[in-house]
């Protein structure tokens, strides 16, 4: 069955540090996949998405991610972090064969002084 | 204006009680959508609707019951309620239901409480 498995529940970096977070799938097909951020009390809003082509990916507010076919994952980045990026952000797979986004369970970032 | 719209922000109810949550969206989509979401799970898609039409049931009990009337209004029509659907639910439309190559614009949630 398709998935999203997002590992890290919760990660806490400082202000001005690197951050990754993870995202593997489990998709037989071409997937496209996408990583969406929620701000505290908002809805959700497209960080990037990937369809094909150049496996690293760049998104709005200073977010990348790179596509590994091998290792099934889909992994944010973001190379210096800002007290505003503290949000819970969501992988996600859209479906083929159906009207479906699969997300993952979310990620929650706190970011330090 | 912002694009997804939802009222109630916030809605308790008892398990008797009947409401509805509304969704409006000022994007020119074709397709919206209804997803749940529970602490420390997924998002739960719920229903799509593509140019008026219901495409996916996704086997939600039937206390849930949504609503279309054109392609900008969704609503999510709620009866006798249990505690545990007690969560926030988003609204969220698309250009259309082709969701590989499009985006979901979603709205700020309605937070229900079901005592």
């Amino acid at each position: 069955a398709q998935s999203v498995t997002q590992p890290d529940i919760h990660i806490t970096v400082s202000e001005g540090a690197s951050l990754e977070l993870r995202c593997n799938y489990s998709y037989g097909a071409t997937p496209y996949l996408f990583w969406y951020v929620q701000s505290p009390g908002q809805g959700l809003q497209l960080l990037l998405k990937y369809f094909s082509g150049d496996t690293l990916v760049q998104g709005i507010k200073g977010f990348e991610a790179e596509f590994k076919r091998s290792q099934s994952s889909f992994n944010l980045r973001k190379p210096s972090v800002h007290w505003s990026d503290a949000a819970e952000y969501f992988c996600a797979v859209a479906l083929v064969h159906n009207n479906d986004m699969r997300f993952g369970a979310g990620t929650r970032l706190t970011v330090k002084p | 204006e912002t694009g997804v719209t939802q009222t109630p922000r916030h809605l308790v109810m008892g398990m008797t009680n009947k409401k509805s949550l509304k969704c409006e969206q000022h994007l020119g989509h074709n397709a919206m959508y209804w997803y749940k979401q529970s602490a420390k799970k997924p998002l739960e898609l719920m229903f799509v609707y593509n140019f008026k039409e219901q495409t996916e049931n996704n086997s939600v009990p039937s206390r849930f019951s949504p609503e279309c009337p054109n392609s900008s209004h969704l609503f999510l029509h709620l009866h006798t309620l249990q505690p545990e659907d007690s969560a926030l639910y988003l609204c969220a439309s698309s250009q259309d239901s082709d969701l590989r190559t499009g985006e979901l614009f979603f709205g700020e949630g309605s937070r229900l409480t079901v005592l």
